[in-house]
């Protein structure tokens, strides 16, 4: 099975701060890769696909970048409503995705 | 707009039964592949089961392999989820996610709110 592994676990930061989650896959899985966004108590909401494509409705301050076995999401310029836990999931092996475990922003 | 809504979760004792159903509205139902993906209390994501948009295939996490059968009813849009032999480590939220895809990519672009699976004597 591929593993998916964050870094870092959580992290602290403000508004206005430019935030990097790393994912690192244990194979490589080309560009399958998407991440979410997870806010306490709700369902997680797809923000990238393939790695690097916005989502519809998806703010551009959200980025992602990354082939093979690593990958980042980035926020350009963190805004309040991006305090979320984010997540990584590969969907390379066949019908057996996993994901990240996951990266909690929160407030400095 | 797409709307998946999960019903069916409760309070189950170990080694009983519990189906859940996943009413979807606002899109093809029958075009799209569905999934559960679950998320035990403080814990992450975890993809359970996926579902061809015809029924024809299906696959499993290893841990549910067995003991798990999703399928649907596309004349009433409603995906299902029956859980046999539940567990204590299967209680979890289990939402309900339509499998997007774009270049052979797959992804979930629409969840549902979930809902919640206890296993508990």
């Amino acid at each position: 099975d591929i593993q998916m592994t964050q870094s870092p676990s959580s992290l602290s930061a403000s508004v206005g701060d430019r935030v990097t989650i790393t994912c690192r896959a244990s194979q490589s899985i080309s560009s399958y890769l998407n991440w979410y966004q997870q806010k306490p108590g709700k369902a997680p909401k797809l923000l990238i696909y393939e790695a690097s494509s916005l989502q519809s409705g998806v703010p551009s301050r959200f980025s992602g970048s990354g082939s093979g076995t690593d990958f980042t999401l980035t926020i350009s310029s963190l805004q309040p409503e991006d305090f979320a836990t984010y997540y990584c999931q590969q969907s390379y092996s066949s019908h057996t995705w996993t994901f990240g475990q996951g990266t909690k922003v929160e407030r400095k | 707009q797409v709307q998946l809504m999960e019903s069916g979760g409760g309070v189950v004792q170990p080694g009983r039964s519990l189906r859940l159903s996943c009413a979807a509205s606002g899109f093809t139902f029958s075009s799209s592949g569905m999934n559960w993906v679950r998320q035990a209390p403080g814990k992450g994501l975890e993809w359970v089961a996926l579902i061809w948009s015809d029924g024809s295939n299906q696959y499993y996490v290893d841990s549910v392999k067995g003991r798990f059968t999703i399928s649907r009813d596309n004349s009433k849009n409603t995906l299902y989820l029956q859980m046999n032999s539940l567990r204590a480590e299967d209680t979890a939220v289990y939402y309900c996610a339509r499998a997007g895809s774009a270049a052979g990519v797959y992804y979930f672009d629409y969840w549902g709110q979930g809902t919640l699976v206890t296993v508990s004597a």
